[in-house]
């Protein structure tokens, strides 16, 4: 069973500072890895992959991969408000499975 | 439409009863993935359909549940028999499958509650 794990959370973490976000899955034939963000009542939004072992930036997030430990990250520097959100880790091999995801709330 | 599209929004039925539920991919996109999502939970794969290629069943959770994809666009979830335990928002979301990324557009989902 192909799975990917992710802690619930949630993750309370002070406006400004950087919210981490973790995954790891059990496929090793995986290829591509995703991280999506889901608003509550919204429907899950692409907002980084990553294809390539270690760190992949774009604007305040930054993806990390490590195919020998099967983890990969999201962090979020100067976390905002807004940033609070369920963070959805998505692995595709022969098919795209998600995560739990995490939840992550940032306090003003 | 420029999005995927998903009928109905919200539907409630009665134990017992069969449902249908449409999915309209974006024009082009030959990937298309059905998922349900309880809730506070994450996404549960369903099925996969890949352009004219056999679907991916393997996360149909029962024969109750089963799909198709017409002329390799519009998709329809069926589930028969309804029970309680398949209350629950079904996702769709499409891909260009040559587009390296993989990235899934998905609909606004059909919130399922059975009575």
């Amino acid at each position: 069973q192909k799975e990917v794990e992710q802690n619930s959370g949630p993750l309370s973490v002070p406006e400004g500072a950087i919210a981490s976000l973790n995954c790891t899955y059990s496929d090793r034939g995986s290829q591509s890895f995703f991280w999506y963000r889901q608003y509550s009542g919204k429907s899950p939004e692409l907002i980084m992959f990553i294809y390539s072992n270690g760190d992949k930036e774009d604007g305040r997030f930054t993806a990390q991969l490590n195919k020998a430990s099967q983890y990969v990250s999201l962090l979020i520097r100067d976390s905002q408000p807004s940033d609070s959100a369920t963070y959805l880790c998505a692995v595709k091999g022969d098919k795209i499975i998600f995560g739990k995801g995490t939840r992550l709330h940032i306090l003003p | 439409g420029a999005g995927v599209s998903q009928s109905p929004s919200n539907k409630v039925t009665e134990k017992g009863k069969d449902v249908e539920l449409r999915c309209d991919p974006i024009s082009g996109h030959t990937a298309l993935y059905w998922y349900r999502q309880s809730l506070g939970q994450g996404l549960e794969f369903l099925i996969y359909f890949q352009g004219n290629s056999a679907p991916d069943k393997s996360g149909l959770p029962s024969d109750r549940f089963s799909a198709e994809r017409t002329g390799g666009s519009v998709s329809t979830l069926t589930i028969q028999r309804t029970q309680q335990e398949d209350s629950a928002v079904y996702l769709c979301a499409s891909s260009p499958i040559l587009d390296f990324t993989g990235e899934l557009f998905f609909g606004e989902g059909s919130r399922l509650t059975v009575l």
